[in-house]
């Protein structure tokens, strides 16, 4: 399977815990983004790298998120001191500079976060 | 600010013809994307315009008016699989970030 991958799947935690998901693009891809979807809602963008620089962060996101990608290849995305309203699915996108104009992005599976 | 709308549900005909809208307001204009969703999955891509004009792509066509802030997608010859989300998406600058609409949830029936 050469698409974009995501682990864990599913994540249940309780409120206070810091959570941990990683993504693993399209392997050509130099592009990843990070993405939140709520029921019936549109994906919220989250962040954005291209190759190991993270260069734009919604100014919507809390301290409490961080993100990496630290050799340009996979990435992850931690929240820390979760809270109710973090429950929602977690979606990596990746794409590449080279299929202009589309750019389009190819979309992981998701993780979905559920806070106690 | 940005903004784009997108009806929230429609209901079709299996082997009918559907037109879902999508009009937008946004600081920038890079591109429209529309991308299908079912439940539980990913998006992934149906088709991407920047230029005024339809775009056709086998059962699925998109077009674009920049004047007028509007793109629809067009589904014909409905099948059963075809229920699904779909998501009108704006690339605003050269960064590719996306600003997406809510989605509009299909629904076929028999």
């Amino acid at each position: 399977d050469t698409g974009v991958s995501q682990n864990p799947r599913h994540k249940i935690t309780k409120r206070g815990q810091n959570v941990t998901f990683r993504c693993d693009p399209i392997s050509e891809h130099n592009r990843l983004y990070w993405y939140r979807q709520t029921l019936g809602q549109g994906p919220e963008f989250l962040t954005y790298f291209q190759n190991e620089a993270q260069l734009e962060k919604s100014r919507l996101l809390s301290d409490r998120f961080s993100a990496e990608r630290p050799k340009g290849s996979f990435s992850t995305l931690e929240i820390q001191r979760t809270e109710q309203g973090d429950s929602a699915m977690y979606l990596c996108a990746s794409s590449a500079s080279r299929d202009r104009p589309y750019n389009e992005q190819f979309f992981g599976p998701g993780t979905r976060l559920t806070v106690l | 600010g940005q903004n784009i709308d997108q009806p929230t549900e429609m209901t079709a005909t299996e082997g009918a013809i559907v037109q879902i809208n999508c009009t937008y307001q946004t600081s920038g204009f890079n591109g429209l994307f529309w991308y299908q969703q079912h439940a539980g999955e990913a998006p992934t891509f149906l088709s991407y315009n920047v230029l005024d004009g339809l775009e056709e792509k086998g059962r699925f066509s998109s077009f674009l008016s920049r004047s007028k802030g509007y793109s629809y997608l067009l589904l014909k010859e409905l099948q059963m699989k075809d229920s699904a989300s779909y998501l009108c998406a704006v690339r605003v600058n050269s960064n590719y970030q996306l600003i997406w609409g809510a989605g509009t949830k299909l629904i076929i029936k028999p």
